[in-house]
């Protein structure tokens, strides 16, 4: 069964409003949560580390003021996509490594964000 | 730098195999990952190499050669459902993923 939990699947917004975007992991504590970004036909790009309690550490090039990441609780991590711009649609997903060291990813089953 | 490179796109047909090639450079390694992603979809772990050799696992297998900073992952009797991206990615020193941009397969019949 799935390991993390990530909703909307998809969302349509208009330009200037804000988006949120929830990550669970469901049956464990991810003190870890990882938010990519994936446009069409490219890889996956790191937009950033939420780590439960503490700050996000964004990536180069990615506006912390823009994509606003809470990690409040060992279970859940929200992205926040604040005054969305059509550039912004895009393929948001998360991932997290499940206990410590090396272990697989799990990733979020991903959402759809168009901004019109 | 950390990187990881694979080729964009391969075709292969139905029923042959194929072998999807990746050479990698991070900083410091814990290991090297394949996953498959269907488009729209999150990806998903195919698997993992540590230690030089091939693993096997069913119709995928995977290999690495750390010395040389390569891996590979090969499908044999491709089937029209094998048509995705295939990722690979590097883990650190720090546990982080190194993703590479993916390979598209196109099977064709």
């Amino acid at each position: 069964g799935a390991v993390v939990s990530q909703h909307p699947s998809w969302v349509i917004c208009k330009s200037g409003t804000s988006v949120k975007i929830e990550c669970r992991s469901l049956d464990f504590q991810a003190t870890t949560m990882f938010w990519y970004r994936q446009f069409p036909k490219q890889s996956l790009m790191l937009m950033a580390t939420s780590n439960e309690g503490s700050k996000a550490t964004y990536e180069q090039g990615v506006e912390k003021d823009k994509f606003l990441i809470n990690h409040a609780s060992l279970t859940l991590s929200t992205l926040t996509v604040t005054s969305a711009h059509p550039e912004d649609s895009s393929f948001y997903i998360c991932s997290t490594l499940k206990g410590q060291g090396i272990t697989e990813a799990f990733f979020g089953q991903g959402t759809r964000l168009t901004v019109v | 730098g950390q990187n990881i490179d694979q080729p964009t796109e391969m075709t292969a047909t139905e029923g042959a195999i194929v072998q999807i090639n990746c050479t990698y450079q991070t900083s410091g390694f814990n290991g090297l990952f394949w996953y498959q992603q269907h488009a729209g979809e999150a990806p998903t772990f195919l698997s993992y190499n540590v230690l030089d050799g091939l693993e096997e696992k069913g119709r995928f297998s995977s290999f690495l050669s750390r010395s040389k900073g390569y891996s590979y992952l090969l499908l044999k009797e491709l089937q029209m459902k094998d048509s995705a991206s295939y990722l690979c990615a590097g883990m650190d020193s720090n546990y982080q993923l190194i993703w590479g941009a993916g390979t598209k397969l196109i099977i064709k019949p």
